[in-house]
């Protein structure tokens, strides 16, 4: 059982590159999300969805765009990276139905030059 | 703003000395999760507290929930190494349903 797997592990891009974080689960989970993780400020939401092809945005959604096509994938795609986007990012599977408890993937860590 | 507040940001401790973490929300919880993250790695689940006045232990991790259900803390007795890492609360922002928030994190070391 895989769990939340997120690729890739590390990327450094340059001011105004695009890129596209993937996140799959395997646990048929409907609620995904994605998070940054920044020294001082915790782990902050970014986007989320509660199912297929629907998605909504968390406390810090600028320069982010998400799609859910399908439940096991919830892509995170930078359009234009800027370097306040250096961070780790988490994607997370919720399983609503029994504990509530969220599953992390290992996470991305990300530096824009 | 930040709606769960952790206190202490970070704590150095000997092994074998135990420590608490706590968690203050502004308003009542109705689920309050405790995750653990070592160091540059994901988080991982350690409990969830419901009810006010619950208290559940793993190991030698106890959280517990206050009865206003607006405090937790989380108390380590005789820490090892094992248990360094970040340690994060977190809860459902009931105003929105969907969105699941943190703490900003306490920091833990044991020295040897």
């Amino acid at each position: 059982n895989a769990g939340v797997t997120q690729t890739p592990k590390f990327q450094v891009l340059k001011t105004g590159q695009s890129m596209t974080l993937q996140c799959a689960q395997d646990m048929n989970h409907e609620y995904m999300s994605w998070y940054r993780q920044d020294p001082g400020m915790g782990l902050r939401l970014i986007h989320y969805s509660v199912g297929a092809g629907i998605t909504d945005q968390g406390e810090v959604p600028n320069g982010y765009n998400v799609s859910r096509s399908t439940t096991e994938d919830f892509p995170l795609r930078l359009l234009s990276a800027a370097p306040s986007q250096t961070s780790v990012y988490f994607c997370a599977s919720r399983d609503r139905v029994t504990t509530g408890e969220l599953f992390f993937g290992e996470g991305s860590r990300l530096t824009v030059l | 703003s930040q709606e769960l507040e952790q206190s202490p940001q970070s704590l150095i401790v000997q092994e074998g000395k135990n420590l608490t973490i706590n968690c203050t929300s502004s308003k009542t919880l109705y689920g309050l999760y405790w995750y653990k993250q070592k160091y540059g790695e994901g988080l991982i689940f350690l409990m969830m507290l419901q009810k006010g006045g619950e208290e559940k232990s793993h190991e030698k991790i106890t959280a517990k929930l206050d009865e206003k259900k607006q405090q937790s803390s989380l108390h380590i007795t005789a820490s090892q190494p094992s248990h360094a890492g970040i340690y994060l609360c977190g809860a459902d922002r009931l105003s929105t349903g969907n969105q699941f928030y943190f703490g900003t994190g306490t920091s833990l070391t044991v020295i040897p």
